[in-house]
């Protein structure tokens, strides 16, 4: 089953706004990462938050962590048509090998113009 | 540095036929993972090396498939005799686990394996 679960499945903005997506867990984690993924290639590595750390950024993203809540929301400000992608959270599933990464759905972001 | 590399980029194959995936980590990288992914049930980790030794392979869907790591610097997924169901993009990472947290895992760009 999946570890993570995004949320919106989708997403449609225009190029300037705000985007802002949600990652749900089930188990404790050591760390979460966000991949993109655009269409027809493989995930690139964001962003990576460690259990002990609440927020992070980096250029125009911004993640957050809430492990009382096990979730964590990703933001990208200033949105182009270049981060049209889908994005997708990434928690060990198993903390006592902390080498096994799951994947949530994902979520399909479209930036328009 | 060359990144992930995967081989072949698309793969169609006719059911009951063996089908090769070959993949060449990040040099110096020590753990290899091998993924699946499918609309139905997203990214699935079928198996992941460490060394080139098979740490875990509880995802790999059945004794039809196999993987193999015999150097560090190259793996196969083997798929004999490959299904219909089987159909899917296999992704290829790597990565390098540094001070025991999760370094960042680095994707080839995968292989499309259509199985008619």
């Amino acid at each position: 089953s999946q570890q993570g679960e995004e949320d919106p499945q989708a997403l449609s903005i225009q190029e300037g706004e705000n985007a802002t997506m949600n990652c749900s867990y089930k188990t404790s984690i050591n760390n979460l990462q966000w991949y993109r993924q655009n269409s027809g290639r493989g995930l690139v590595h964001l962003i990576l938050i460690r259990s002990n750390e609440r927020e992070k950024h980096s250029g125009r993203l911004r993640v957050t962590l809430d492990t009382s809540k096990k979730s964590s929301s990703l933001l990208i400000t200033a949105s182009r048509a270049a981060d049209t992608a889908s994005y997708f959270c990434a928690t060990d599933a198993d903390p006592g090998t902390a080498s096994k990464l799951t994947f949530g759905t994902g979520t399909r972001l479209q930036v328009t113009l | 540095d060359a990144g992930v590399i995967q081989s072949p980029r698309h793969e169609v194959t006719e059911m009951g036929q063996e089908v090769t995936l070959r993949c060449k980590p990040i040099s110096g990288h020590d753990y290899l993972f091998w993924y699946r992914q499918t609309m139905m049930r997203g990214l699935e980790l079928l198996i992941y090396f460490n060394n080139n030794v098979p740490i875990d392979d509880s995802g790999m869907p059945e004794d039809r498939f196999s993987a193999k790591m015999p150097n560090a610097s190259f793996s196969t997924l083997k798929i004999q005799p490959s299904e219909p169901r089987d159909s899917a993009v296999y992704f290829c990472a790597s990565s390098l686990r540094t001070g025991g947290y999760n370094s960042p895992l680095h994707f080839g760009n995968g292989t499309r394996l259509t199985v008619t």
